[in-house]
Formats: structure tokens, sequence, C-alpha cells
């Protein structure tokens, strides 16, 4: 069965401290990867996608990257406004999304 | 360019009452699909639409039900509420035309169950 597992379920820093969240996955056929932001009561916002083991991608202070069993977002230096609940996603053969639960990362000040 | 947009954002319903949620799609967009969001877990996917046929389903009953229509707006109707159902409902638009996969979300409606 297809499975997308995240950890760790919650992750405190202090501003500037920087650290990895890891998404293992096991998902036939994948055809990507995904990131997801997800602020408290909003929508998900799209971060990153990976298509093959070995691609990394950039944003600001995020960096996503992707073997064949897992992907990790490295987040740098981060600040308060990085708060959120970050979601991962495997894109499975018939085009589906399954997800994983997703790391609360807390910045503090 | 418009973002995906639901309604309501907040409601609250009784056991076994019917509810319809609603989801304008983001301009240029042609495929809407819903998730549903429990508390702490990620979203699970109920259905997706694509010219106004269903075209992929997940693991839930068929008290729940959608509507795509022309303007490629949607619908998520659950009928016979339980409290289970209370959650966040997510509506999610993309476009057959583009490989990437990316899907862009709405702000959900918040379901309560009592």
């Amino acid at each position: 069965e297809d499975q997308v597992t995240q950890s760790p379920e919650a992750l405190r820093l202090q501003e500037g401290e920087s650290s990895s969240l890891n998404c293992s996955y096991t998902v036939s056929g994948l055809r990507g990867l995904f990131w997801y932001r997800q602020d408290p009561g909003k929508g998900p916002e799209f971060l990153f996608t990976l298509y093959s083991a070995g691609e990394e991608k950039e944003k600001e202070r995020l960096k996503a990257t992707l073997t064949k069993k897992e992907s990790f977002l490295h987040i740098t230096a981060p600040k308060p406004e990085d708060s959120a609940t970050y979601l991962c996603a495997g894109w499975d053969s018939n085009y589906q999304l399954i997800w994983g639960a997703g790391t609360k990362l807390i910045i503090k000040p | 360019e418009t973002g995906v947009t639901q309604s309501p954002t907040h409601l609250i319903k009784t056991r076994g009452q019917q509810v319809t949620l609603r989801c304008s799609s983001q301009s240029g967009h042609n495929t809407v699909s819903w998730y549903q969001q429990a508390l702490g877990q990620g979203p699970q996917f109920i259905f997706q639409y694509y010219r106004e046929e269903e075209n992929g389903r997940g693991n839930f009953p068929p008290r729940f039900s959608g509507l795509q229509f022309p303007n490629y707006s949607s619908e998520l109707n659950v009928n016979a509420l339980e409290l289970d159902d209370s959650a966040l409902y997510l509506c999610a638009s993309s476009s057959s035309r583009s490989n990437t996969g990316e899907l862009f979300f709405g702000e959900g409606s918040r379901l309560t169950v009592l």
C-alpha cells in the first residue's frame, strides 16, 4: 500500500537554528514528490515538486532534496515567519497525491 | 489572476443533516479535486472532477458526492452527516494541460458536526 510518513511530528527551533524535516515514501510509480506549507486554518501553499532522485530545489531559506526512498526539507537560519505545518505528498501512477500527516514547525524568536 | 475560492468558510450542522460546499477554481484551471483534512492529519483525497465528470475517487462512501459545472466551479455534497465528518474540506484546482501535478488550494470550509 502506498504510504508517506513525515518526521518529526513537531519541531521547535530557535530563530537561526537550521534543521531538516524528513518525508519517507513508498509510492508505486512515483511521478513526483511535492512539498506544501500550511498555515493554521488555511489551505496548503505549494513550495516544490521534485521528479527524480538527486534533484534539489531552493526557495529562500528552504531547500528540498529527493532520494529513492525519502525527501528532506532543509531550513537554513529560519525566522519566526517560517512557522507552519509542512506537508509532503507523493504523486502516484494514477495521478493522485498520497499525503503525509505533516511536520509542525515552530520557530521561536 | 483569481485564486481558488471556497464557501462557506465555517459551518455547523447536526448529525443526519446534509451539507453543500462550493468552490470556484482558479482562472484557466479545468480540474477540481476535493480533500478532507482532519485536525493534525494530512489531506485525504475524496474525488476529482474533469469536464463535469468524476474521474477519480478516494476511499469515501457514496454519501459524499459532487458536481462540476461548465464554468469549472464545483460542489461537494455530504448526506447523512456523521460526527466523524467534522473536518476542513479543501478544494484544489489544476489544469489538465499542465504536466507538473501542482494543485492550487482554497482556504477551505471548516465543517463541525454536532
